[in-house]
């Protein structure tokens, strides 16, 4: 059974730091695209940075770009989003979601979800 | 950054009934391989979103099939052929073509 599951999340300060894990129990495959999406309570679905294991390129929303990091760790299949200087703005519950069987399918997976609360 | 609308923004349906959401992109889908990266994702209530369609008809996984997909360039749609109680949440469309990758801002479906 596939299961991503997602810890880290909880209550920050604006300007401080927390890091999102996700644990990633189901992958067969050797290389992935590992994703982030973010939902602000009430709002939509919101993109957030992806990962392709193959090379290691990551992409992430302009909102984002500087502040927060995607990687990998392929010795404990997790990957994690390192995020810095947080914004009340940042505030969603975080969703880690990966590809089953390449780009076409590439949101394939999906976590329960974490929720980040940046509030002061 | 492509753009994505859905109409309507909420469908009341009765159930066994069919409903129909459609998607709008500010550009063509088409990627450079020829190939159309449109999704479309159910989320239900309290539930992290799901994969319905890919490639704009393909179904994933476990997905029953009164769920169907079509469209191209810009114009898509979701069909569900008789809508059940199950089917209640918020449908969204989303794009893979290009980065940033974007979502449409969901189409909510419940029972009148």
């Amino acid at each position: 059974e596939v299961q991503l599951v997602e810890s880290g999340g909880g209550l920050i300060q604006p300007g401080g730091s927390l890091r999102l894990s996700c644990a990633d129990s189901g992958s067969t495959v050797s290389n992935n695209y590992l994703i982030w999406v973010r939902q602000a309570p009430g709002k939509g679905l919101e993109w957030v940075s992806l990962l392709y294991t193959g090379n290691n390129n990551a992409h992430y929303i302009d909102s984002v770009k500087g502040r927060f990091t995607i990687s990998r760790d392929a010795s404990t299949n997790t990957f994690y989003l390192q995020m810095n200087s947080l914004r009340v703005e940042d505030t969603a519950i975080y969703y880690c979601t990966r590809d089953r069987g390449g780009w076409a399918a590439l949101v394939g997976d999906w976590g329960q979800g974490t929720l980040v609360t940046v509030s002061s | 950054d492509i753009v994505m609308t859905q109409t309507p923004l909420s469908s009341p349906v009765t159930l066994g009934q069919p409903a129909s959401i459609s998607c709008r992109s500010s550009q063509s889908l088409v990627h450079s391989n020829g190939n159309t990266y449109l999704n479309w994702l159910q989320q239900r209530p309290g539930q992290p979103p799901r994969l319905l369609i890919y490639r704009v008809s393909y179904r994933f996984s476990g997905v029953p099939d009164r769920f169907s997909g079509s469209g191209a360039g810009t114009d898509f749609t979701l069909k569900i052929s008789r809508v059940e109680a199950e089917d209640v949440g918020i449908y969204y469309c989303m794009q893979a073509t290009q980065f940033p990758l974007t979502f449409g801002p969901g189409t909510k479906v419940d029972i009148k």
